[in-house]
């Protein structure tokens, strides 16, 4: 069974760059799903996509985000990554990783995901 | 950019009871539909997508229908571990970009 873990600093600083790593294991990162994606959770509120990266590099983000996002992925650590620079108060949230593997061609809905990180911008 | 907008915004109700639970976009979203449970402190599990497929595991009281802008997800009979939050997502045609609706909750009465 594929498995999601989110790491990454707890705290980061108003202005600085957010950087989290998302861990697959169970299985291969190119073959678990058709997708990836980051999203994110602020305390007590709803959840925003952030962004999704296929296998190939090709990614699609949250147009309010674009200008301060990137994300990449490392098929030889398994791993999906999140850079978000310039980060306010308002980045304050749980990030979750999540990946869609409902079909192929996919269904674009989120069926795995990670229990999330929180991070704090203070 | 599609909206979409979750009524109610809460639900009060009983074990074995039905919950009728509404999307709407703004525009047409064919059938790039989901819904997603989740529970406090926990990750949102996905309940069905493409409006209507319940995802592996799903219980069979969990059905969603709709069409175009309009979206339902329907609880035949709440068990207790079905109060929780629940969210629909949705993804647009081209950039195929993904939005959620602000929840709804449904707790006991």
């Amino acid at each position: 069974q594929v498995q999601l873990q989110e790491s990454g600093p707890g705290l980061v600083r108003p202005s600085e760059t957010l950087s989290l790593t998302c861990n697959v294991s169970g299985g291969s990162i190119s073959r678990s799903a058709f997708y990836w994606a980051w999203i994110r959770q602020p305390p007590g509120k709803g959840l925003e996509w952030i962004g999704k990266i296929y296998e190939s590099g090709t990614t699609f983000y949250n147009p309010s985000l674009k200008s301060r996002l990137t994300m990449s992925l490392d098929t030889s650590k398994n791993q999906v990554s999140l850079k978000l620079t310039s980060v306010t108060a308002a980045d304050t949230a749980v990030y979750y990783c999540a990946g869609d593997s409902t079909g192929h061609p996919p269904f674009d809905a989120f069926d795995m995901w990670g229990q999330g990180t929180m991070v704090t911008v203070s | 950019d599609i909206v979409l907008t979750q009524s109610p915004a809460s639900l009060s109700l009983s074990p074995g009871d039905r919950a009728t639970l509404s999307c709407r976009a703004s525009q047409s979203v064919r059938t790039y539909l989901a819904w997603y449970q989740q529970k406090a402190g926990q990750a949102p599990r996905l309940l069905v997508y493409d409006v209507s497929k319940r995802a592996p595991g799903i219980p069979a009281r969990f059905s969603g229908s709709g069409s175009g802008t309009d979206f339902t997800l329907t609880i035949s009979s709440l068990e207790p571990e079905d109060f929780a939050v629940y969210f629909c997502q949705q993804r647009g045609d081209w950039p195929p970009l993904f939005t959620f609706g602000p929840g709804t909750k449904v707790d006991i009465k």
